[in-house]
């Protein structure tokens, strides 16, 4: 069986300061981790993923993630915020054979300070 | 390139309907992933569809089928609806290469409203 947990529901930051969005999860076999970002009314989009290659991984707007299996972490950084960073953040994991399903946490909800 | 797309955008139905909804993969994808996303939730895999036949199942009563298509496309029906079906459907598609997972590419979702 594999989950996530994010811890913090809802987390805000000013523009222009570090955004940590945190992720641990647990999985009974080598995962694939993943994050997603959903505006509002809008469907998934992947920010970035971890398939066993880099432990650090970059991923569109500026994002990267690093995947620390002592600590079963996989939390999400930007340096800056920016104000169209605004939105709901999701980490999925899913295992590494065949078309996996995706597990998702319940998801956390980054508000920019002006 | 034609990402994934879903129908209808929006939909609103009355307990114990009957409701189906679409969802047309991203051209190249031939798996198609359905989830729920309960308001304020993480999406709920619901099922995958991969050469016409159902692959995986997620924790999702009977009630809920689907059916995939010679052209990739897939339906998502729900029978006898409840006030707690109301949420997010969103598709996703993917390629499956060799039996590996590939990346699932998200539709836009439809909202069913069940009163």
């Amino acid at each position: 069986a594999q989950s996530v947990t994010q811890l913090g529901s809802h987390v805000s930051v000013s523009e222009g300061a570090l955004v940590l969005l945190r992720c641990n999860y647990s999985s009974s076999v080598p995962p694939y981790l993943f994050w997603y970002v959903q505006y509002p009314n809008q469907g998934l989009q992947l920010l970035l993923k971890y398939t066993s290659a880099a432990t650090l991984v970059k991923g569109i707007n500026g994002f990267e993630a690093e995947f620390k299996k002592s600590e079963t972490s996989f939390h999400l950084t930007k340096p800056s915020a920016h104000m169209s960073d605004a939105a709901e953040y999701f980490c999925a994991v899913s295992g590494r054979f065949g078309n996996e399903k995706l597990t998702f946490g319940t998801g956390t909800r980054l508000t920019i300070i002006p | 390139d034609a990402g994934v797309t879903q129908s209808p955008t929006h939909l609103i139905k009355t307990r114990g309907q009957q409701v189906t909804l679409r969802c047309s993969p991203k051209s190249g994808h031939d798996t198609v992933s359905w989830y729920q996303q309960a308001l304020g939730q993480g999406p709920q895999f619901i099922f995958q569809y991969y050469e016409e036949e159902e692959r995986q199942r997620g924790n999702f009563p009977d009630r809920f089928s689907g059916h995939q298509f010679p052209n990739y496309s897939s339906e998502l029906n729900v029978n006898a609806l409840l006030l707690g079906d109301s949420a997010l459907y969103l598709c996703a598609s993917s390629l499956n290469h060799f039996g590996q997972g590939g990346e699932q590419y998200f539709g836009p979702g439809t909202r069913l409203t069940v009163t």
